[in-house]
C-alpha cells in the first residue's frame, strides 16, 4: 500500500522566518504535485515535479524531488501571512492497474504577523 | 475557459434522503475521481472514471454511487447508506496518457445532512 506522510502536520510560524514542510513516500514515482487549500476552498495547483531533482520556485515557496529517498521537500522562505493555508503533496501512482493521485494529510500553515 | 464546475456549492438535506451532486468538466480529460474532504482531514478517493460508462470504486465508497454516461459529466449520489455523510466533496479530473496526471480541482460542494 502507498503512503504518503507529511511532516509537520501542523506548523505556525512568524513573518520571515524560513521553514519546510516534508513529505516522503512509501513506492517508486517520479511524479509528485503539491496543492494549496485555502479554508473553506477547493485545492489549487502549486507545483509538478516530474523528474528526480526537479526543482520549482513561484515566489517565497520552492519545491524539489529527490526520488531516490522518496522525498519532496516545500520551502517557504520569508513567510508572509498571505502564504497561511493547507499544504497536500500527492504522488503519482499506478494502483490496481489505475493512475491515481495518493494524497498526505496536509501540513496547517499559519503565518502570524 | 476550461475548468471543472460542481454544483450547488451549499446543500441541505434530511437523514434517509438520497443527494446528488454535479460535477462537469469542459477540459477533455478522460478520467475523473470524487472525494470526500472532512474538517481538518486529508481527501479521500470514493470513486473514479477512467473512461465512459466504465468506473471504480476508491477507498471509502460504501453509501455512495456515481454514472459515467458523458466524457464531461460525473455524477456522484450520497445515499442514504452513507452512515456520515456531512462532508465537503471535491470533484477532480485529469489526462490519462502523455505522462502528466496531474488532477484539477473543482470548487467543491458543501453536505449538511441533520
Amino acid at each position: 500500500e502507498l503512503k504518503v506522510e507529511q511532516n509537520p502536520l501542523f506548523l505556525s510560524m512568524q513573518e520571515g522566518k524560513n521553514y519546510t514542510i516534508y513529505c516522503n513516500y512509501s513506492t517508486t514515482s517520479d511524479r509528485l504535485y503539491w496543492y494549496r487549500q485555502d479554508p473553506g476552498k477547493s485545492l489549487e495547483s502549486l507545483f509538478v515535479l516530474l523528474s528526480n531533482g526537479a526543482v520549482k520556485q513561484e515566489g517565497r515557496l520552492m519545491a524539489s524531488l529527490d526520488t531516490k529517498a522518496r522525498l519532496s521537500t516545500l520551502h517557504i522562505t520569508a513567510a508572509v501571512h498571505d502564504l497561511s493555508a493547507t499544504y497536500f503533496c500527492a504522488v503519482d501512482a499506478v494502483i490496481q492497474g489505475a493512475q491515481k493521485l495518493v494524497f498526505g494529510q496536509g501540513t496547517r500553515l499559519t503565518i502570524n504577523p | 475557459d476550461g475548468g471543472i464546475t460542481q454544483s450547488p456549492k451549499y446543500l441541505f438535506r434530511k437523514e434517509g434522503q438520497n443527494v446528488t451532486l454535479s460535477c462537469e468538466q469542459n477540459l477533455n480529460h478522460d478520467a475523473m475521481y470524487w472525494y470526500r474532504q472532512d474538517p481538518g482531514q486529508g481527501l479521500r478517493l470514493i470513486y473514479y472514471s477512467q473512461i465512459v460508462n466504465d468506473f471504480q470504486k476508491g477507498d471509502i465508497a460504501e453509501g455512495y454511487s456515481v454514472s459515467r454516461e458523458k466524457k464531461e459529466s460525473f455524477p456522484l449520489t450520497v445515499t442514504s447508506a452513507q452512515k456520515n455523510p456531512t462532508a465537503f466533496y471535491l470533484c477532480a479530473s485529469s489526462k490519462t496518457s502523455g505522462g502528466l496526471y496531474e488532477q484539477y480541482f473543482g470548487p467543491g460542494t458543501r453536505l449538511t445532512v441533520t
